[in-house]
């Protein structure tokens, strides 16, 4: 275990629906990330928050909107997504923004019908 | 900001070659390269990482090598066992202000028997 659970591990929803990702970490790290890893595509970063403040936001669709109560919480809720925001979504954190080791959770497989 | 390109996009070996995967990018403010290995159904997790102040890393019979002046760096792997197959991924970060690491699209590396 590399200290990074996520919740949960498989999800199907319709596109009406509301869901949420959770993510938690038990390393004591202050940075934590969104990623969208989709079928012949690089792993794409979606949000970076460092001690709970949301600190860059690549142009993700406000269909997504990340939640971050705490340094080791990190929530992911959805709403009226789309089919082609089916993939897997995996949290990762790390002990300070964009410099150092980047340890990931096993990731929630999204699948929306 | 910060472009990486990845290849090959797969890669076959037999047990015993080297393997080398090759990756550039194009902000020269990047000054972190780490190389991710994802197993098929599992988290990505580093293997290997550089710092721009270094020319060369070695673990084992994995190394990274970097050329900041061309702007790439590669992984190479001797002697090659079954349980190295795998995709793995560079990325290199983060840029002239931001956080973000960039990652290539992976290369899926098989050792045959």
């Amino acid at each position: 275990e590399t200290g990074v659970t996520q919740t949960p591990r498989h999800l199907v929803m319709g596109m009406t629906n509301k869901k949420s990702l959770k993510c938690e970490q038990h390393l004591g790290h202050n940075a934590m990330y969104w990623y969208k890893q989709s079928a012949k595509k690089p792993l794409e970063l979606m949000f970076v928050y460092s001690l709970e403040e949301r600190v860059e936001n690549n142009s993700v669709p406000s269909r997504f909107s990340p939640e971050c109560p705490n340094s080791s919480h990190l929530f992911l809720h959805l709403h009226t997504l789309q089919p082609e925001d089916s993939a897997l979504y995996l949290c990762a954190s790390s002990q300070s923004e964009g410099y150092t080791e980047a340890f990931f959770g096993q990731g929630t497989r999204l699948t929306v019908v | 900001g910060e472009n990486v390109e990845q290849h090959p996009s797969t890669l076959s070996v037999q047990e015993g070659d080297s393997a080398v995967i090759k990756c550039t990018y194009s902000d020269s403010a990047s000054n972190y390269f780490p190389w991710y290995k994802q197993e098929l159904g599992k988290r990505p997790q580093l293997i290997i990482d550089i710092r721009s102040n270094v020319g060369e890393k070695k673990d084992q019979r994995i190394a990274v090598t970097l050329n900041k002046t061309a702007k790439h760096f590669s992984l190479h792997i001797t002697e090659t066992q079954p349980e190295d197959s795998a995709v793995y991924f560079c990325a290199a970060g983060p840029g002239a202000g931001s956080y973000q690491l960039t990652f290539g699209k992976g290369t899926k590396l098989s050792v045959i028997p």
